[in-house]
């Protein structure tokens, strides 16, 4: 089955600098990658996702690229501001026809210091 | 109402009772997961319906766990005979279409059992 990793678990930037969280994951089949930002004792939210179609996909400050060959994903958030501070998570799963569950990365703990 | 919505939001259970966790998904969805969420790390997946039909229930982790859904609309997941490594914080998300496809996720219910 599908296995997700996320690097790294936390990280820690300056307001205005940029954040960078990476995923990898196994199953080849897998074409839809979508990103979850959950604040502390909130729901996960949907940020940006992207299909394996299109290798960037960019929405203001937050892109996301893929890489099918390597099979890893990036969340890239620019500008960073405190209310970026959150977990973020990864997760992989394929969208055909046939259905495939979610599989979700451990998470990033990231921290936007003002 | 506008958004996927879980009851109770806190449960403290007695080992071994039996609970029952409701999710009211977004009005017209038709996919509905289940995850399990345990402190500090990703979702979990459980199960996943589509419409009434529960198609996928490998997440489940054992028998004391049932989920339904009679009426393709709100579903139950119940846990009989809770014990101590059911404590994790239970979300629900739907999905308008047959996949996890942008789908919206509730609050969760936090259950803790003592």
């Amino acid at each position: 089955g599908e296995n997700v990793e996320q690097h790294p678990s936390t990280l820690s930037v300056q307001e205005g600098d940029s954040a960078v969280i990476k995923c990898t994951y196994s199953d080849s089949a897998s074409n839809y990658f979508p990103w979850y930002k959950q604040e502390l004792g909130k729901r996960p939210q949907l940020i940006i996702d992207i299909r394996s179609n299109v290798g960037e996909k960019k929405d203001q400050r937050i892109a996301v690229t893929l890489n099918k060959t390597a099979k890893h994903f990036s969340l890239h958030i620019t500008e960073t501001q405190p209310e970026d501070s959150a977990v973020y998570f990864c997760a992989a799963t394929s969208i055909d026809d046939s259905y495939d569950k979610v599989i979700f990365g451990p998470g990033t703990s990231l921290s936007v210091i003002p | 109402g506008a958004g996927v919505s879980q009851s109770p939001r806190y449960k403290v259970a007695k080992r071994g009772q039996d609970v029952a966790l409701r999710c009211d998904p977004i009005s017209g969805h038709v996919s509905l997961f289940w995850y399990q969420q345990a402190l500090g790390q990703g979702p979990e997946f459980l199960t996943y319906f589509q419409n009434e039909a529960q198609l996928d229930k490998s997440g489940l982790p054992s028998d004391r766990f049932f989920a339904e859904r009679p009426e393709g609309s709100v579903s139950t997941l119940k846990i009989q005979r809770t014990q101590q490594e059911d404590s994790a914080v239970y979300l629900c998300a739907s999905s308008l279409v047959g996949s996890h496809t942008e789908a919206f996720f509730g609050q969760g219910t936090r259950l803790t059992v003592v």
